[in-house]
Parts: structure tokens; sequence; C-alpha cells
């Protein structure tokens, strides 16, 4: 099975603040890849679909960038709204998540 | 505007078989040609596909689950079902349904429903 490793874990931030966020398989997947938000006690919410699309109605300054075996996720300017968990999720060979990164306000 | 809701017990005892039922609303499950599917998070953790469906039947099932899952689907109702057998606490977990946009089970999840939390205990 793909494994991805996302990292950090977590991070602690600024309102303002440019965060990146990566993501890691263990082998390549080509475009294979979407990025989700999830806030507590709510369902994912989908963010970044084929590694850099923007699924409709998600703000700009939301970024995923990357091919093969390394991707990243930036939120340009971070806003209030942007705190929450963040998870990669592949499916070029069957379907798996990365563990998440929880952005925390600094 | 297509929503999805699970239902289904909250608690199910060790050994039995976790059943629960997606309802999906402001669309037909058969006319749109998606696929749909199953995703689990147990407390505190991350997320962990369980499997997928057609609504002609055709299903994919991630290894690690295969044996003990069964996805079907009933487009009379417009829902579609998950079954999981002999399970264990380290079945409890929110369950979610959700649907792949890109008419492939291969696929990202748009659409989700709120999640059901199960537990698994005696």
């Amino acid at each position: 099975a793909i494994q991805l490793t996302q990292s950090p874990s977590s991070l602690s931030a600024s309102v303002g603040d440019r965060v990146t966020i990566t993501c890691r398989a263990s082998q390549g997947i080509s475009s294979a890849l979407a990025w989700y938000q999830q806030k507590p006690g709510k369902a994912p919410k989908l963010l970044i679909y084929d590694a850099s699309s923007l699924e409709s109605g998600v703000p700009s300054r939301f970024s995923g960038s990357g091919s093969g075996t390394d991707f990243t996720l930036t939120i340009s300017s971070l806003q209030p709204e942007d705190f929450a968990t963040y998870y990669c999720q592949q499916f070029n060979n069957y379907l798996t998540f990365g563990g998440g990164t929880k952005v925390e306000i600094k | 505007q297509l929503q999805l809701q699970e239902s289904g017990p909250g608690l199910v005892k060790p050994s039995e078989t976790l059943s629960l039922t997606c309802t999906v609303s402001g669309g037909s499950i058969s006319s749109s040609s998606y696929y749909w599917g199953w995703i689990r998070q147990p407390p505190g953790k991350g997320l962990e596909w369980i499997g997928s469906i057609y609504y002609s039947g055709s299903t994919y099932y991630n290894p690690s689950l295969k044996s003990r899952v069964t996805i079907s689907v009933d487009t009379s109702k417009n829902q579609f079902s998950l079954k999981l057998s002999s399970v264990t606490a380290a079945d409890t977990a929110v369950y979610y349904c959700a649907r792949h946009p890109g008419r492939s089970w291969d696929d990202a999840f748009d659409i989700w429903g709120q999640g059901t939390m199960v537990t698994v205990s005696s």
C-alpha cells in the first residue's frame, strides 16, 4: 500500500503568515493527490484535487503543487478560519490518507 | 444541492456486525454516474478509506478491510450501505459516507456526510 507522510505533524502560525505543508508518497503517484481541511467535529472539506486544481468555492490563497512523490499545500496568507487539520490523500493505487497536519494559532 | 446523511446504531457489541446506511438527497444515486464511498476516522486519529461502490453494484474495497466489509446499493431508496463484520474496539470511529466527483472510484471525495460515531463496546 502507498503510504503518505505529512510534515510537519503540527505547526503554529499567525494570521497573515505563509504556511506550507508537505506530503510525501512512498512511491510515485503522478498527480493523483488531493488535499482536505478538517475542523473539529466536522467532515473533511476538499480543497485541492489532481495535486494542483482548486476545488470550486475554495479561496485562492490555497494552492497545491507537486507530482511523483513530493507534494505541497500552501496557504499564502493564513486567515482565522484556516486554523484546522489538513490531510493529503492519494488515489493512484487504492486510496490512502496522510496522517494530518494541525495548524494552530501562534 | 446534493446532501449525504449517515444513519445506524451508535453502539455495536464486539464480534457483531456494524451496519450503516447513507441516504443521498438532492440528486439520484443512479442517474449521475458517480461513485460513492465510506471513510472512517478513529477518535483523535486520521482518515481511512473503507470502500466504494457504483450504482450498478460494482465495489472496491480497502485490501486491509476487504475480508470483513460489504458495501451495497439500493437505488430505489437512493441509499448505499456498509456492513463491517467481526468488529472490535479498533473499529470504533466516526464513519463518513462521501461522493467521488470524477466518475471513478479512484478519486478524491467532494461531498461528505456529517459523519456518525460508532462505538464498539459490550
